[in-house]
């Protein structure tokens, strides 16, 4: 059992260059999220997503677009890449969070850095 | 008053000693509560999950204090591979909101 992967794991680009960040996950989560984390920042969430096919803005979704088009996968796309994108990208899933004691199980990060 | 607030420490304990951490939330609303923890360059995990009439795992107790709005954490004979950060997490089981503290750093000392 996997839990969540995420790939890749490290990633250089330059400014203005593309990438998409995949997250998948083998729990039969509803719900899958992405955060950013930044020293002195916490995490805070860009996106998230209840089901597939579903999509909704977190707290900082500027600059990066999702797509769930399968329940197990969730994708964080960066259409051009600034500086202020660098950091680190954690991506979690959970039950529906409207059931309860339902905790998000993160996968081991993407360590994103933008030249 | 933000929606989840921890002290950030960092908390230098020596070893074997009992710590504490409390953490605060602003929304009578929340449902659940848990306890995370990230060591450095790693991902959050699952600590525990804390319930209404307090839980223990081992040397960690955590609490809810419901009237008073906050959680908290208590780990008894502190180890060295303890030290990490530890993060509130309080979920309020509506609007799919899940809102993370920032985190208290704890160090504990040979």
């Amino acid at each position: 059992n996997a839990g969540v992967t995420q790939t890749p794991k490290f990633r250089v680009l330059k400014t203005g260059q593309s990438m998409t960040l995949l997250c998948a996950q083998d729990m039969n989560h509803e719900y899958m999220y992405w955060y950013r984390q930044d020293p002195g920042m916490g995490l805070r969430l860009i996106h998230y997503s209840v089901g597939e096919g579903t999509t909704a803005k977190g707290e900082v979704p500027d600059g990066y677009n999702v797509s769930r088009l399968k329940k197990q996968n969730f994708l964080l796309g960066l259409e051009s890449a600034a500086p202020s994108q660098t950091s680190v990208y954690f991506c979690a899933s959970s039950y529906p969070a409207g059931e309860g004691d339902q905790p998000q199980h993160f996968g081991d990060g993407t360590r994103l850095s933008i030249l | 008053r933000k929606e989840v607030e921890q002290d950030p420490g960092p908390f230098n304990v020596p070893e074997g000693a009992t710590v504490a951490f409390n953490c605060t939330y602003s929304n009578s609303a929340s449902q659940s509560f848990f306890w995370y923890r990230q060591d450095c360059r790693k991902e959050p995990k699952l600590l525990m999950s804390v319930y209404s009439s307090g839980n223990e795992d081992g040397r960690f107790t955590a609490q809810l204090n419901r009237a008073s709005q906050y959680i908290s954490l208590l780990i008894r004979d502190s180890k060295l591979s303890d030290s990490a950060t530890y993060l509130c997490v309080v979920n309020m089981n509506r609007d799919d909101k899940i809102i993370f503290g920032k985190g208290t750093r704890l160090h504990i000392l040979p």
